[in-house]
């Protein structure tokens, strides 16, 4: 597609259960980036992947959350036993080699009750 | 990476020039400045980044200090369509792999008719 695309767009979720998040990069960008943004608050930096390797996990804010990417291309975050306290707007990004600037998706709402 | 400082908030009449601040005095020699911002309810929008020189696009211009410890954002005519969240970022290039996009808290801009 032309543009990052992010599946889904909205959900809602009972703490505990687990959710799965997916993020489709502009085809041919290497570099994809997780971000988080809870209501009112600005951008948490979550992970980097730069191919199928994730050189910066360092955002990830428990082991309850994971993520991976397959083919150099599309990327799942998952989030196990998910608690209330992780509702929010998960952005993805990607970018190409060199010198570009990385692309936003419009984010999944995760709403946990 | 190295930080920068916004003010929190801007005023602007539609139509008129708006200069968006930007200090980051502990800015190294690999750091490009980046620029986003983020209309409300949607993910962050590439705006314009630089290195040293003046940049110029559609959507506006990059002026970047002689010594680079501060920039300025430059949206030549606001519309109503500009009033969001200005970020500005510090990302390191590495001769081909980036550093990650750290998101601090903006300025948000506000457009009066």
């Amino acid at each position: 597609g032309a543009g990052v695309s992010q599946s889904p767009s909205n959900k809602v979720t009972e703490k505990g259960k687990d959710v799965e998040l997916r993020c489709d990069p502009i085809s041919g960008h290497t570099a994809l980036y997780w971000y988080r943004q809870s209501l009112g608050q600005g951008l948490e930096f979550l992970i980097y992947f730069q191919g199928n390797s994730a050189p910066d996990k360092s955002g990830l804010p428990s082991d309850r959350f994971s993520a991976e990417r397959t083919g150099g291309s599309v990327s799942t975050l998952t989030i196990q036993r998910t608690q209330q306290e992780d509702s929010a707007v998960y952005l993805c990004a990607s970018s190409a080699t060199g010198l570009g600037s990385p692309f936003f998706g419009e984010g999944s709402r995760l709403t946990v009750l | 990476d190295a930080k920068t400082t916004q003010p929190n908030s801007m005023e602007s009449n539609e139509e008129e020039p708006v200069h968006l601040p930007c200090n980051h005095s502990t800015i190294s020699g690999t750091d490009y400045i980046h620029w986003y911002r983020q209309l409300p309810s949607q993910g962050p929008e590439y705006v314009i980044h630089g290195l040293t020189s003046n940049v110029n696009n559609r959507m506006a211009s990059l002026a970047i200090a002689e010594d680079r410890k501060s920039s300025t954002l430059i949206l030549h005519r606001a519309t109503l369509r500009d009033a969001a969240v200005y970020y500005c970022i510090l990302r390191a290039d590495y001769g081909g792999s980036q550093g990650n996009l750290i998101f601090g808290k903006g300025t948000k801009l506000s457009v009066k008719p």
